[in-house]
């Protein structure tokens, strides 16, 4: 069975909108990082989140970590193009090892 | 500061053959996993390799296999290649030592299989 839901699929927002992608569990997490995939590229690192209820903050971007520590979610403040690409979620559980299980992804559009 | 690089970028095979996919690691990381990453879904892992050793693996069959060299690079070999294995091949790499598990992408290598 799938280990992590990540919704929404897919957000087309105008830009100046904000962006909420959620990722959730079954179990308690250790852990979970964020990446940033663009179009025709690769994932890139955006952040880790370790402590329950932990918020961080990056620009425009805003990430939190539920106190059960089994969500997280990103918000993306007023969008710009730039920010055009697919976010995934990905955690490490305790079961299946230090392996890193990956979320389906959202993809963000923005219209200028 | 050169990030992981990976060859080739772009491979066709046809059902049946071998491929063989190379990956350097970010200066200084020790680690190598690879993902494929199937059209419009999110990584899945494949294995790791740490000091040449096969350290962790996924849900993939035997004709996935890999090697780790004494300078860290990696090579992932896929036997007796399916349509299903078309993908972007992903490998990524770290630090076993960190408390983060970041990870460092390469560009991947897009496969086709005919």
């Amino acid at each position: 069975g799938q280990q992590v839901m990540q919704i929404p699929q897919y957000q087309h927002v105008q830009e100046g909108e904000d962006f909420t992608t959620y990722c959730n569990s079954s179990t308690t997490l250790s852990n979970i990082q964020w990446y940033k995939q663009r179009p025709g590229g690769h994932p890139v690192f955006l952040i880790q989140l370790v402590k329950s209820g932990e918020v961080k903050k990056q620009k425009r971007l805003t990430f939190q970590f539920g106190e059960a520590k089994k969500n997280s979610s990103l918000h993306i403040t007023a969008t710009q193009t730039t920010d055009v690409g697919t976010y995934f979620c990905a955690v490490t559980l305790m079961e299946y090892g230090n392996k890193l299980v990956f979320g389906a992804g959202t993809i963000l559009r923005v219209k200028s | 500061d050169a990030g992981v690089t990976q060859s080739p970028t772009h491979l066709i095979k046809t059902r049946g053959q071998q491929v063989t996919l190379r990956c350097s690691p970010k200066s200084g990381h020790d680690t190598v996993s690879w993902y494929q990453q199937a059209l419009g879904q999110g990584p899945q892992f494949i294995f790791q390799y740490y000091e040449e050793e096969e350290r962790q693996r996924g849900n993939f069959p035997d004709r996935f296999s890999g090697h780790q060299f004494p300078n860290y690079s990696s090579e992932l070999n896929v036997n007796a290649l399916l349509l299903g294995d078309s993908a972007l091949y992903l490998c990524a790499s770290s630090l076993l030592g960190l408390q983060t598990y970041e990870q460092y992408f390469g560009p991947g290598t897009r496969l086709t299989v005919t």
